[in-house]
């Protein structure tokens, strides 16, 4: 596709569910990043995916956010035993090196809200 | 540790005015500079790049400048629009290409009609 795809848009699960969101990077692009937006406050970083290397994890705020990358391509971030403060806007973003130029495009993010 | 402040939060003006926004950042390392635009309930749209080398980059009615001595950015919009309205965030990305983008936490900007 052309753009960064985020799939589902919309997710409502029960507490303590376990929830798995899809990011659908532009093709050929090296770097992958997730972020979240919770309501009214500014983006906080979670995990970030740069070619083969090993993933800066530093952003996930507990054990049961989990990510993966497969392929170099697709990736899906897990939340397990959802808790009502994971209720928040998920976005991906993708970049890679052009000529130099590392701009980043983002998705429109999954809507998960935890009831 | 990277920092980076938005000035000011919010902004009302009435259709017609030129605008500023402003970005500051504590560590001028920096490798470049995005500006972004978020309608509510949506994703980030890109509006401009700024590597660490250059002073501006224009887009339309959009003027970004750069000066990574002192850790500043501005956002310029000319004759705003009602469809202007958005929130406006900025993001610096470290001096290290491998690391993740750090954002301000954005100014809401109302254009009124």
């Amino acid at each position: 596709g052309a753009g960064v795809s985020q799939s589902p848009s919309n997710k409502v699960t029960e507490k303590g569910k376990d929830v798995e969101l899809r990011c659908d990077p532009i093709s050929g692009h090296t770097a992958l990043y997730w972020y979240r937006q919770s309501l009214g406050q500014g983006l906080e970083f979670l995990i970030y995916f740069q070619g083969n290397s090993a993933p800066d994890k530093s952003g996930l705020p507990s054990d049961r956010f989990s990510a993966e990358r497969t392929g170099g391509s697709v990736s899906t971030l897990t939340i397990q035993r959802t808790q009502q403060e994971d209720s928040a806007v998920y976005l991906c973003a993708s970049s890679s090196i052009d000529r130099g130029v590392t701009e980043a495009f983002f998705g429109q993010g999954t809507r998960l809200t935890v009831v | 540790k990277q920092e980076v402040t938005q000035i000011p939060a919010a902004l009302s003006v009435p259709e017609g005015e030129n605008l500023v926004l402003n970005c500051s950042f504590t560590d001028s390392a920096i490798y470049n500079l995005q500006w972004f635009r978020q309608d509510p309930g949506k994703g980030l749209t890109s509006l401009l790049l700024i590597q660490s080398s250059q002073r501006e980059q224009t887009s339309g009615r959009l003027n970004a400048s750069l000066d990574k001595s002192s850790g500043r950015s501005t956002l310029y919009i000319a004759a705003s629009q009602p469809g202007d309205s958005a929130t406006y965030l900025c993001a610096v990305r470290p001096g290290n290409y491998g690391q993740n983008f750090v954002f301000g936490p954005g100014t809401r900007l109302s254009v009124l009609p």
